[in-house]
């Protein structure tokens, strides 16, 4: 069964460092989704993305958030300046349009900001 | 999107039929209502999806009244991997899912 995958699984770096967690779609799926659970807490919305531009984002989804499709199968969220309060599981997820709202998660990727 | 309520959490045991229902008074008509359940540092994983009426699949029914304004998540039989927080969310069919706190089902042996 085709499924999303991230990477990595786990991330730690310093605040005010850069970071980029990367998530590889199904591969015939076209809206893309970007989502964070800090720790005990619910998901959270940030945005989705369709057709190559950001369809949605949520107030958490600010000017240190960005995403990309670079090519046919990445698609990245980069926090540029990471603050302590970003430490969260942040999970990729996609959809297909033919069928029902059953969007696929991948595994997270867990980042620690110090 | 509309709001849901649903139970906190719940208890069962082993091998009993599971019922969660969730409140959703304010959906529109174009919204489906989704159910996800999430295991612990896992991604949520999609279970089951209605308009109206009863759905049912491998893992689960779901009963929605004619009115739309709740639905219920039954999980025939659990055992002691069903324990995970259940989600009940409402929206169209491409819609930013929006979750609630869930429902937290503990199953005991």
């Amino acid at each position: 069964e085709p499924e999303v995958t991230q990477t990595p699984s786990h991330q730690v770096t310093q605040m005010g460092q850069e970071v980029i967690l990367r998530c590889v779609p199904i591969s015939n799926h076209l809206y893309f989704y970007w989502y964070r659970q800090i720790l005990g807490q619910k998901v959270e919305f940030l945005v989705s993305f369709y057709n190559n531009e950001i369809s949605e984002k949520s107030e958490i989804f600010d000017d240190q958030f960005s995403v990309e499709r670079p090519d046919g199968s990445n698609f990245t969220l980069k926090i540029r300046s990471t603050k302590l309060e970003d430490s969260a599981m942040y999970f990729c997820a996609s959809l297909r349009t033919d069928s029902n709202n059953e969007q696929f998660f991948g595994p997270g990727t867990r980042l620690t900001v110090l | 999107l509309a709001k849901t309520t649903q139970p906190i959490s719940m208890d069962s045991y082993e091998g009993q039929e599971v019922n969660i229902t969730c409140s959703h008074n304010n959906i529109a008509t174009n919204d489906y209502i989704t159910w996800y359940q999430q295991f612990p540092s896992q991604g949520p994983r999609f279970i089951i999806q209605g308009y109206k009426t009863k759905v049912t699949n491998e893992v689960a029914s779901l009963f929605i009244p004619a009115d739309r304004k709740s639905s219920t998540l039954s999980l025939p039989r659990v055992s002691l991997s069903d324990t995970a927080v259940y989600y009940c969310l409402v929206g169209g069919r491409t819609d930013k899912l929006i979750f609630g706190t869930g429902t937290r089902l503990q199953v005991f042996p």
